[in-house]
């Protein structure tokens, strides 16, 4: 069964900290995408990458930054937590953007920010 | 700019209703594709269709059914006898390629099925 796991399902943090979220994919996949959904925003596109050490900006990449060192792997950097980075992130990949299948996504991490 | 609306922010009806979720979207590019997701209460978002562009012909599996179109920018999700394991949060998005594939989502809309 294929999936992306996401290494904690909620995390709290105080402001400050810095803070690692983590996700893993084990499809192969070329693409992986960081969001974060709020009551009624949607989900919003933080970072993506398409490929192994690259990364490209989403909506709202403010305050945030990330890492993928191997394909099966990309992780969310918050610099400095704050207060309004307080959301439930979703971690979601694919093989290619438009790929018949949409995207692979995990079960989510809801962090806390203190 | 690429936009998806979910004007409805909750539905809720009744076991065996039908009900339809509708989602209106906004882009320039000719070539985009279109999705809808769902979240159960697990959280994790669950594919359900991808629509492209050039086709417009309307899908139906099983309880589902989706109605694409173009002439106005919506593309309608139609559950049939609805069932309480239908309750979750529908999510409806939009997939172009602006120097890169990015993908906008709607709001969401929250289905609850009492039985």
């Amino acid at each position: 069964d294929v999936k992306v796991t996401q290494s904690s399902r909620y995390l709290v943090k105080r402001t400050g900290e810095k803070v690692f979220l983590e996700c893993v994919q084990d499809m192969d996949h070329e693409n992986m995408f960081w969001y974060r959904q709020d009551p009624g925003l949607g989900l919003r596109l933080i970072y993506f990458s398409y490929d192994v050490k690259m990364k490209e900006k989403g909506d709202i990449p403010e305050g945030y930054s990330v890492s993928r060192e191997k394909k099966e792997r990309f992780s969310l950097i918050l610099e400095s937590a704050s207060t309004n980075q307080t959301s439930m992130y979703l971690c979601a990949s694919s093989r290619n953007p438009g790929s018949l299948y949409g995207y692979t996504f995990g079960s989510g991490t809801r962090l806390t920010v203190v | 700019a690429q936009k998806v609306t979910q004007a409805q922010t909750e539905i809720s009806v009744v076991e065996k209703e039908d009900v339809t979720l509708d989602c209106v979207y906004e882009t320039r590019d000719t070539t985009y594709y279109l999705f809808w997701y769902k979240q159960p209460p697990s959280g994790e978002l669950v594919f359900l269709i991808r629509r492209n562009s050039f086709d417009e012909q309307n899908e139906i599996s099983g309880r589902y059914s989706w109605n694409f179109q173009k002439s106005t920018s919506s593309f309608n999700f139609t559950i049939t006898a609805s069932q309480v394991v239908d309750s979750a949060v529908y999510f409806c998005a939009l997939s172009v390629n602006t120097g890169g594939f990015k993908t906008i989502f709607g709001a969401g809309t929250r289905l609850f099925v009492k039985a």
